[in-house]
């Protein structure tokens, strides 16, 4: 079955540090990927989203792009800052299936 | 506007206990998840609707668990009897399209410790 594949963590950076989560996949047919955050006491909120190969997704200085040929939807962010520190998860959607996530990641942010 | 509301957002029970959580999701969205999350197991799907109709309860964990969607502005999750194992963070989430669409809308939880 579709499933979704991430670093795990967890990741401690300093601030203004480059951050990187890896994320790959599997699926059957042509999904679309999602990046979703959760802050502590909080529920997931969705960061961003790209629906099919090449396309990049960003928010709020976050990017991710769908590469097809190595099944991957790595997070990037050029500078983090202390309010970024919450748990990443990856996730995907193929056909009438629901959302599959990842198992999260977990990043610190030190100032 | 709202977003989803779930309630209570912290219940403490005793093992043997009904436990009731309640969702009320945004309105105009016509699907609904519930969502179990756990330090061990991550973000386990338990069943979503659509349409107010159940589709897929596989990760309903046992029989002990059950979900309704009585109407389009509100669902619940009981657990009957409770047990320490059913510990862990329960979410609630809605979307305005078909489970298809990938934009779910969480609610903030609701924390449930079952001593």
């Amino acid at each position: 079955g579709d499933s979704v594949t991430q670093m795990e963590g967890p990741v401690t950076l300093s601030e203004e540090a480059f951050l990187t989560i890896n994320c790959t996949y599997t699926a059957t047919g042509y999904p679309s990927l999602f990046w979703y955050v959760q802050y502590p006491g909080e529920g997931l909120q969705l960061l961003l989203k790209a629906t099919k190969a090449d396309d990049k997704g960003s928010n709020k200085g976050f990017e991710a792009t769908y590469r097809k040929e190595t099944t991957s939807f790595h997070l990037e962010k050029g500078s983090v800052q202390v309010s970024d520190s919450a748990v990443y998860f990856c996730a995907l959607i193929s056909g009438n299936t629901p959302l599959v996530f990842g198992k999260g990641t977990r990043l610190s942010v030190i100032a | 506007d709202a977003g989803v509301i779930q309630s209570p957002r912290h219940e403490v029970t005793e093992m043997g206990q009904e436990v009731t959580l309640r969702c009320k999701p945004i309105s105009g969205h016509n699907s609904l998840f519930w969502y179990r999350q756990t330090m061990m197991r991550g973000l386990e799907l338990l069943i979503y609707f659509n349409n107010n109709v159940p589709i897929d309860d596989s990760g309903m964990p046992e029989d002990r668990f059950s979900a309704k969607m009585p109407n389009a502005s509100f669902s619940t999750l009981k657990i009957q009897p409770s047990e320490p194992r059913d510990s862990a963070v329960y979410f609630c989430a809605s979307s305005p399209l078909t489970s298809s669409a990938g934009e779910l809308f969480f609610g903030e939880g609701s924390r449930l410790t079952v001593l």
